[in-house]
């Protein structure tokens, strides 16, 4: 079936890196990718809908600045927390799907910022 | 706008139990219905899906049927394991009233845990 892969699995970092998360579908061409957030025991937020060549799409409150999604070719799709702080510790989950399938998702990456 | 509204967890149950996790819905459009699994540390898994009224989504022992009368999108098994235990999301996409992009709006996840 089709697989996501998502990397980092973990990463902890100091207060004002940034930090790049990668989403690649390993064995099918993706035509959306869709980046959420999810806090601790609670349910899966979207930030933002990519589409290959094309500039995302952030759901309102999102910071287009602060969470900048690329989106180079139909595998693959980057996430990068632009100088993170504490508050942006989170678990980042990409899904990526093509026409008429539904989403299929990543591992996830738990974010920690200290 | 669309919205999910699912079961307060947490659930515990014993090995063999029935398990029945509500959901309903509200769709202003013609949605698709899922549920989706999350074990610990891990991301979603894609457990069912219907894609019409009546239709039953099914898999690993799991059923649902979606229902348009009730709005609704219950999750059941007749004899639950420990492996069951897990995180369940309920799910819908509605690709007209969000304008042909199938992002997914979702319940708030119902945690489930099975006891030997």
């Amino acid at each position: 079936g089709a697989v996501v892969s998502q990397h980092p699995s973990r990463v902890i970092c100091k207060s004002g890196t940034s930090v790049k998360i990668e989403c690649r579908s390993l064995d099918f061409q993706a035509t959306t990718m869709f980046w959420y957030r999810q806090f601790p025991k609670q349910s899966l937020m979207l930030m933002a809908t990519s589409n290959e060549g094309s500039k995302a799409t952030y759901e309102q409150g999102v910071e287009k600045d602060k969470f900048l999604i690329n989106h180079a070719s139909l595998t693959l799709s980057t996430l990068t927390v632009t100088s993170a702080h504490p508050e942006d510790s989170s678990f980042y989950i990409c899904s990526a799907r093509r026409q008429l399938e539904p989403q299929h998702f990543g591992d996830g990456t738990r974010l920690s910022i200290l | 706008g669309n919205s999910v509204t699912q079961m307060e967890g947490p659930v515990t149950l014993s090995e063999e139990a029935f398990l029945t996790i509500n959901c309903t819905y509200t769709a202003t459009g013609y949605p698709s219905l899922f549920w989706y699994v999350q074990y610990p540390g891990e991301g979603l898994q894609l457990l069912l899906k219907a894609t019409k009224a009546d239709d039953k989504g099914s898999n690993k022992g799991f059923e649902a049927t979606y229902r348009k009368e009730t709005t609704s999108f219950h999750l059941e098994k007749g004899s639950v394991q420990v492996s069951d235990s897990a995180v369940y999301f309920c799910a819908l996409t509605d690709l007209i009233s969000n304008f042909g992009n199938e992002k997914l709006t979702f319940g708030t996840g119902t945690r489930l845990t099975i006891i030997p």
